[in-house]
């Protein structure tokens, strides 16, 4: 099976960077997604992260590695519409239609 | 541009009884998922399929069941409604298990 864990809650200030920290004991491990999530709305697509390292994207950067089950994601230059919860979701890997996801990280920005 | 469409938007249920939320999506994807996120919790994995007519068991299939006989449907049938399975209900489809999924609006389902 898998286990992800993520810290709860955050807070940062506008205009500062965070870092959103995901580790993971799993069965098999085929990919990591990041999905951004509105309170009241449905979760939308930041990243993917299959091999080590980082990836890029925008304010958004989000890392891997492998060896030690754990994986972040990096907002730059954070802005008020960036209040939403973050979610880390593990692929499974032998069902490749089965992802599996932690329990989100709420993050709240402040003035 | 319809994406993924789920209905209803909103349900309420009383123990005991039967229903079924609707999923489609016009992308073409060969995956598609159900999830149910109860307050302050991430997404929990019901049933998912990989192509027409193959379906399979997520982490908490008890109380519903799926099938998939066309590319763009994935209904979720509850089969006896309880209290337990109050939650927010969504839907996502992608086109492989390495791409992005595309999720609905959601069914926000209460049970009494």
């Amino acid at each position: 099976g898998q286990n992800i864990d993520q810290p709860t809650e955050m807070t940062a200030t506008e205009g500062a960077i965070v870092q959103i920290n995901c580790t993971y004991q799993t069965s098999g491990f085929n990919g990591l997604f990041w999905y951004q999530q509105h309170a009241g709305e449905a979760p939308t697509f930041l990243s993917y992260n299959v091999l080590d390292g980082l990836e890029e994207k925008g304010r958004f950067s989000s890392f891997l590695s492998r060896s030690k089950g754990y994986s972040y994601l990096l907002l730059k230059e954070l802005q008020m519409k960036d209040s939403a919860s973050y979610l880390c979701a593990v692929r499974d890997g032998t069902n490749a239609g089965k992802s599996t996801f932690g329990d989100g990280t709420t993050l709240t920005v402040k003035p | 541009n319809a994406g993924v469409t789920q209905t209803p938007k909103f349900q309420v249920l009383k123990t005991g009884q039967s229903m079924t939320l609707q999923c489609a999506q016009d992308m073409n994807h060969e995956y598609m998922s159900w999830y149910r996120q109860d307050p302050g919790m991430g997404l929990r994995l019901i049933h998912y399929s990989v192509g027409a007519g193959i379906t399979d068991q997520g982490e908490v299939p008890n109380g519903y069941n799926v099938s998939r006989s066309t590319t763009e449907d994935f209904p979720l049938r509850l089969l006896s409604a309880a209290p337990s399975q109050t939650s927010v209900y969504f839907c996502a489809s992608s086109r492989t298990g390495a791409t992005e999924a595309f999720f609905g609006q959601g069914t926000r389902l209460t049970v009494v």
